[in-house]
């Protein structure tokens, strides 16, 4: 089946600095998403990617669709506190009929003071 | 807060047992799709309905099985319990889930412990 691999497993950077994670995959996607989950809570959505090259931005968060359509890398600019968290690429290759995502293991941000 | 929401948020039961998580919807989406979370195998897709109607399969156990009703609210039923199936089970919703777009928002999560 479709893998993801991400990377870097964990980050530990000081405050104000800024971070770069990458998700590639064995297989083709047609669909990028990142997502971003804190202890006991639910993933959520940072920002979606439909095609490739495709650049996108959200506050301090920019994420890119691969040109190959088999990774995609997301960079947090000037990191603050609550940034600190676990954040998961995803994949689908959904052509006419959905299918569930495939996540890759995710990074766990940590932000020293 | 996403819109999804998922019940109960804790659930403590024994092996082989059965038990019945149940999800709603962001309001107007038609697509559900349920996965379960653990420290070893990270977020696994389990399945995915679409207006009532099951469209896709994942790692799903024979032992699970899930649901939509008309209402669009869907239910994951676990059964025959053992240790390993422990873990955090998500719900999320999306739009269509067909044509797109495929963002899928997550509820909350129920935390299973077996």
């Amino acid at each position: 089946g479709q893998q993801l691999n991400q990377s870097p497993q964990s980050m530990f950077i000081q405050e104000g600095e800024d971070v770069s994670m990458n998700c590639t995959s064995s297989s083709i996607f047609n669909t990028w998403l990142w997502y971003k989950q804190d202890p006991g809570e639910g993933p959520v959505l940072l920002i979606a990617l439909y095609k490739a090259g495709e650049l996108t931005s959200n506050g301090r968060l920019t994420a890119q669709f691969g040109i190959t359509r088999k990774d995609s890398f997301l960079n947090i600019s000037a990191s603050i506190p609550s940034d600190v968290g676990i954040y998961f690429c995803a994949g689908t290759y959904s052509g006419g009929g959905a299918d569930g995502l495939t996540f890759g293991k995710g990074t766990h941000l940590i932000i020293q003071p | 807060d996403s819109g999804v929401t998922q019940t109960p948020k804790h659930l403590i039961t024994a092996t082989g047992q059965r038990v019945t998580l149940r999800c709603s919807p962001r309001s107007g989406d038609l697509s559900v799709y349920w996965y379960q979370q653990s420290l070893d195998q990270g977020l696994q897709f389990l399945i995915q309905y679409y207006n009532g109607e099951e469209r896709a399969k994942g790692n799903i156990l024979e032992r699970f099985s899930a649901q939509q009703f008309p209402d669009l609210h869907s239910e994951l039923n676990l059964s025959s319990l053992e240790l390993g199936d422990s873990a955090l089970y998500f719900c999320a919703s999306s739009v269509d889930g067909l044509a797109g777009p495929y963002e899928q928002y997550f509820g909350p999560g129920t935390r299973l412990t077996v």
